[in-house]
């Protein structure tokens, strides 16, 4: 069964540097897709940046990177140059190719940006 | 607005009345979901729609919830005799038709509080 694994509970950062936000999978799939989401106090979940399982590079959205290592099954987020407004809940979620729609998310990370 | 939109945002009621709760999706979405989230953790899965059809519903879905999506576009999700581990944010999602990299779009969520 697929599962997603977020260990961080919470972390801080400094306004202007850059975080990374761990993220593990598992799943029996060749074909997957692994997504973040932010969601902050208001309650809506943001999408932030997809990688596909079968993508050859490391997708990037702005200052959000995904740092994707396959064979670790790691889909770790990188935020660069971080923002007050990035505190927040960051969730990761996955969704297998085999004809299923639904996304399956993680615990999340609570993020803390202090100046 | 033409996000997803739904009502009511917040809901407190007493402890075996029902609740119905109704989302709007993106008007071009033809799919539809239902997620729950309680404290602390990630979205659960419920069920969701393509159309008007339901085509999957997860195991946390007892027999004391349904959802209904007469005509393809709202949706709503009803809890019958609600128990107070029924406390949650409901959250609704919609998407384009199935693609593996096809984000879900989230509404703002239905804070359910069951006293």
């Amino acid at each position: 069964a697929q599962k997603i694994t977020q260990t961080q509970p919470g972390m801080f950062v400094q306004e202007k540097e850059a975080v990374t936000l761990d993220c593990t999978y598992d799943t029996s799939d060749q074909s997957y897709g692994l997504f973040w989401y932010k969601q902050p106090s208001s309650g809506e979940m943001i999408f932030l940046i997809y990688q596909g399982s079968y993508d050859e590079q490391n997708a990037t959205e702005g200052r959000y990177s995904l740092n994707f290592q396959k064979a670790r099954k790691s889909a770790n987020l990188v935020i660069s140059a971080s923002q007050l407004g990035d505190s927040a809940m960051y969730f990761c979620a996955m969704r297998e190719g085999s004809g299923t729609d639904k996304l399956i998310f993680g615990t999340g990370t609570r993020l803390q940006v202090f100046p | 607005d033409t996000g997803v939109s739904q009502d009511p945002r917040h809901k407190i009621t007493k402890r075996g009345q029902n609740v119905t709760f109704r989302c709007d999706p993106i008007s071009e979405h033809n799919r539809l979901y239902w997620y729950r989230q309680t404290l602390g953790q990630g979205p659960e899965f419920l069920t969701y729609f393509q159309n008007e059809a339901q085509l999957e519903k997860s195991r946390l879905l007892s027999d004391r919830f349904s959802a209904e999506r007469p005509k393809g576009s709202f949706s709503t999700l009803e809890i019958q005799r609600t128990e107070q581990g029924d406390s949650a944010m409901y959250l609704c999602a919609s998407s384009f038709p199935s693609q593996l990299d096809g984000e879900l779009f989230f509404g703002e969520g239905s804070r359910l509080t069951v006293l």
